[in-house]
């Protein structure tokens, strides 16, 4: 039973195209993150929901743009992509306990191949 | 700024070493500390947390890791490592918000035989 789950695992698109990565998290949490990770293996914060709402929106290309249905799912939609956005992104959730969060889960990771 | 730094980038020990890993981070206040593992091609996983109470944390898999508030540092340590840590670790904190969780560059660890 997967606690936090992304769709797809891998995904190789061809540039200018427009796709979407997918994360649903079952462990009623109130914090939801998009995490990407470049080829030196930096793990850097893209955005941060609390509560369906956009908390943290680090200096990304307004490409991309997060979508949080309900407190469950961060879904990341990614327009005319390019040969940089090459990356394995991270969905992640917390719980936010009041003096700051609890641990963070990740999902398995989306591997982005843009050719 | 709030920051995590990690001394070591690439790490290279036998079985059976002692292994250290820096971490200092650069928070005023309340500070959640972490250090969290990713095998060859897998996702983070947890390897321990320190909130507050004993700066001395114990994890899984044999880790530990010690609070030094004086110091700012929150370093990881094992005493003898085998093949199968092979990994990247990640120190992190989240912010003094609590809606982000801050990496350090990370340390590529890889035991020999």
């Amino acid at each position: 039973d997967t606690a936090v789950s992304q769709t797809p695992k891998y995904l190789v698109t061809q540039m200018g195209n427009d796709k979407s990565i997918k994360c649903e998290q079952n462990l009623g949490h109130d914090t939801m993150y998009w995490y990407k990770q470049d080829s030196k293996k930096f793990l850097k914060i893209m955005f941060s929901y609390n509560n369906k709402e956009l908390i943290i929106n680090e200096t990304v290309p307004n490409r991309f743009s997060p979508k949080s249905p309900d407190k469950a799912h961060l879904n990341l939609h990614i327009n005319s992509l390019e040969l940089g956005d090459s990356a394995v992104y991270f969905c992640a959730s917390s719980q936010d306990r009041g003096q700051g969060a609890t641990e963070a889960f990740f999902g398995q990771g989306t591997r982005l191949t843009v050719v | 700024a709030q920051s995590v730094s990690q001394h070591n980038h690439h790490v290279i020990l036998s079985e059976a070493a002692s292994l250290e890993l820096g971490c200092n981070y650069s928070y005023g206040g309340t500070v959640n500390l972490f250090w969290y593992v990713q095998y060859p091609g897998q996702h983070l996983q947890l390897l321990l947390k320190y909130f507050s109470g004993d700066p001395l944390v114990k994890g899984i898999k044999g880790f530990e890791a010690e609070f030094i508030k004086s110091k700012f540092s929150f370093n990881l340590r094992k005493p003898s490592v085998q093949w199968s840590d092979t990994a990247e670790y990640f120190c992190a904190a989240f912010s003094n918000s609590g809606y982000a969780l801050n990496f350090g560059k990370g340390t590529s660890l890889l035991v020999t035989p």
